[in-house]
């Protein structure tokens, strides 16, 4: 158990719809990452937020947008969603950046239909 | 673009045998290489890394070598146990302060 907690465990929606993702982090880390999982592809690089703060951004769509509230945890928001957004997106955070070993959750699973 | 390449996408070894996961990149100005593993349902968990100031860096059974002229690096774990069974993620980083670009992983079964 990393000690990263993601909810919700598996999200079936339908196109056009918006979902959100939500984590929380190892009690005491600051920052907080988001990877998306397709098929056959690698741990796609989101976005980090550090302490409430956007740190560094990936190649995340405009349709996506993410936040971390004051107490740390952090939200993804998928907005018009697309059949080719159904992937596993994972959170993990870190105590401080990215220098540092990133501890992951389990991830939530999308299916969009 | 993938900068990460992990061109197996599924490795078999038998239990006791030595275990070679592979990994090319094409980014030069990676400086930092990350290795995790991840079990099903679960998260990728840290593994082993290392400086490309370093050829070599070794945790008990799993060992990483890396060859920057070739932009080629490897994981071996001696001796593979079923344990390991687990999608393994290359990894590479302009310096450690920057984002981690991830490989598509290798699923490596070990037979006992």
């Amino acid at each position: 158990d990393s000690g990263v907690t993601q909810t919700p465990k598996h999200l079936i929606t339908a196109t056009g719809q918006r979902v959100t993702l939500r984590c929380s982090p190892r009690s005491g880390d600051l920052s907080v990452y988001w990877y998306q999982q397709s098929l056959d592809q690698g741990l796609q690089f989101l976005i980090q937020y550090y302490n409430g703060e956007e740190r560094a951004k990936g190649n995340i769509l405009e349709r996506f947008s993410a936040q971390q509230f004051p107490d740390l945890h952090s939200e993804l928001n998928l907005s018009s969603l697309e059949l080719g957004d159904s992937a596993l997106y994972f959170c993990a955070s870190s105590a401080m950046g990215l220098q540092e070993t990133q501890y992951f959750g389990p991830g939530t699973r999308l299916l969009v239909l | 673009d993938q900068q990460v390449k992990q061109n197996s996408p599924s490795l078999s070894v038998q239990e006791g045998r030595i275990s070679i996961l592979n990994c090319d990149y094409t980014n030069s100005m990676f400086d930092y290489f990350l290795w995790y593993k991840k079990y099903p349902a679960e998260g990728p968990t840290f593994l082993i890394s290392i400086s490309s100031i370093k050829d070599k860096n070794e945790d008990g059974r799993f060992t990483v070598f890396l060859n920057k002229s070739a932009k080629h690096l490897s994981l071996h774990i001696v001796p593979s146990q079923p344990g390991d069974s687990a999608v393994y993620f290359c990894a590479g980083q302009k310096t450690s302060y920057d984002k981690v670009i991830f490989g598509p992983g290798t699923s490596l079964s070990v037979i006992p």
